[in-house]
């Protein structure tokens, strides 16, 4: 299956607790999206990169995330500090130039 | 600013009857359109997409979708219900020269038998 893979799938950790999770996105797409996804609600944008350059963050991207892409091929995410509010579904998606998105499964973050 | 609006959180219909989730939308360019569906456990999935050309969109498993500028819609049919096609739907808009998705909160579709 060559679609969008996302690791872990299933997180839990402590508040405090710093949390890292990986994108590896569809291999000719330029572009990865990280979206966040709370209970009852649909995603929201976070950031985006074209190739290894993030362009646009959120201002829901406070500044205990951050988000990388250093080859322009896989992304992680990072949460530092973590609180109960990050709990969400994080959701990753790519896309060749501005084209249609295709999402992975997500990695579902529950904090203690 | 740009919005989606599912006018229904919840739908319920039986199999074989037809299906009508509603979506409006606000832009103030000329939007690109989509609807996703979510299935339990597993990640979303584009059902159709509208980029200004043809109005009716036909999209995977049936369904199908009308932009109404006039309207300010996007509402998602499917002329008979199967079992599988219980999910979440999620209308979602991208402005134009945008590259992020605006998503609706999502209408959950229960099926019946």
């Amino acid at each position: 299956d060559t679609g969008v893979s996302q690791n872990p799938r299933h997180k839990i950790t402590k508040r405090g607790q710093n949390v890292t999770f990986r994108c590896d996105p569809i291999s000719e797409h330029n572009r990865l999206y990280w979206y966040r996804q709370t209970l009852g609600q649909g995603p929201e944008f976070l950031t985006y990169f074209q190739n290894e350059a993030q362009l646009e963050k959120s201002r829901l991207l406070s500044d205990r995330f951050s988000a990388e892409r250093p080859k322009g091929s896989f992304s992680t995410l990072e949460i530092q500090r973590t609180e109960q509010g990050d709990s969400a579904m994080y959701l990753c998606a790519s896309s060749l130039a501005a084209d249609t998105q295709y999402f992975g499964p997500g990695t579902r973050l529950t904090v203690l | 600013a740009q919005s989606v609006t599912q006018l229904d959180s919840h739908v319920s219909v039986s199999e074989g009857t037809p299906v009508l989730l509603r979506c409006n939308y606000s832009s103030s360019y000329s939007p690109s359109l989509f609807w996703y569906v979510q299935h339990p456990n597993k990640g979303l999935q584009l059902l159709l997409k509208y980029t200004s050309a043809a109005t009716l969109v036909k999209g995977i498993n049936g369904f199908e979708a009308e932009f109404k500028k006039s309207e300010t819609s996007f509402h998602l049919t499917k002329p008979s219900a199967h079992m599988s096609d219980a999910a979440e739907y999620f209308c979602v808009v991208s402005p134009f020269g945008y590259n992020k998705l605006i998503f609706g909160a999502g209408t959950r579709l229960a099926v019946h038998p």
